[in-house]
């Protein structure tokens, strides 16, 4: 079956850690994308990526940085730099259609708690 | 400054009864709008898409209309049941930009 995958479903990290959250698709799709989600607030971009070796950096891009090698994968890292890490992490993906239209097909998610 | 809200943060309805939820958002022309469903600890899944020209969509017990004069968006469940409890989310597409979603509303219907 066709989809994405994100990993791990749960993590958690210890101050002064790097963590890195996988997602990969079998869609076959272009564009790929990190959200965020905090209670009571919508999704927000962290990290876009609309082709193979190229990604630009969405709303809230500070403390985290990501890689395209290639068009299947699309892994997060929440670096030291993110002061507030406790999130629900999304990723997405979608046939790069433009303003064409197309919608979002979504991971499961992946929860971080910073202890 | 540009906003996106959803009319309330919890809507309980009795079963059988018509959800509408609202989506109103400022200072975006957005190309179309999506609606998405959101159970706890899922991802969001996809449900109507209505671009800027169009008034009305529909997909089984699920109506969406889209006004761009009142920049409003809603989103109707007919006959509804306790397997519609749920966040609904919207997001807007701006031409050029990416997706850009509300808070979300959770839906809860009470049998």
């Amino acid at each position: 079956d066709g989809g994405i995958t994100q990993s791990p479903k749960y993590l958690f990290r210890k101050e002064g850690q790097n963590v890195t959250l996988s997602c990969e698709q079998n869609l076959n799709h272009d564009a790929m994308y990190w959200y965020r989600q905090d209670p009571g607030q919508g999704l927000r971009l962290i990290y876009y990526s609309q082709i193979v070796n190229d990604f630009q950096k969405g709303d809230i891009a500070e403390g985290y940085s990501v890689s395209r090698e290639k068009k299947e994968s699309f892994p997060l890292t929440v670096t030291l730099a993110q002061k507030n890490p406790t999130a629900f992490y999304l990723c997405a993906s979608r046939v790069n259609t433009g303003d064409m239209g197309g919608e979002l097909f979504f991971g499961e998610g992946s929860r971080l708690t910073v202890l | 400054s540009q906003k996106i809200e959803q009319n309330s943060e919890a809507l309980n309805i009795q079963e059988g009864k018509t959800a509408t939820l609202t989506c109103n958002y400022t200072n975006y022309s957005p190309a179309y709008l999506q609606w998405y469903r959101q159970d706890p600890g899922r991802g969001p899944v996809f449900l109507l898409l209505i671009r800027e020209n169009e008034k009305e969509k529909r997909k089984e017990r699920l109506k969406v209309t889209f006004d761009t004069t009142l920049k409003q968006s809603l989103f109707h469940i007919t006959a509804s049941q306790p397997a519609d409890s749920a966040t609904y989310l919207c997001a807007l597409y701006n031409y050029g930009q990416n997706f850009v979603f509300g808070p979300g509303t959770r839906l809860s219907v009470l049998p």
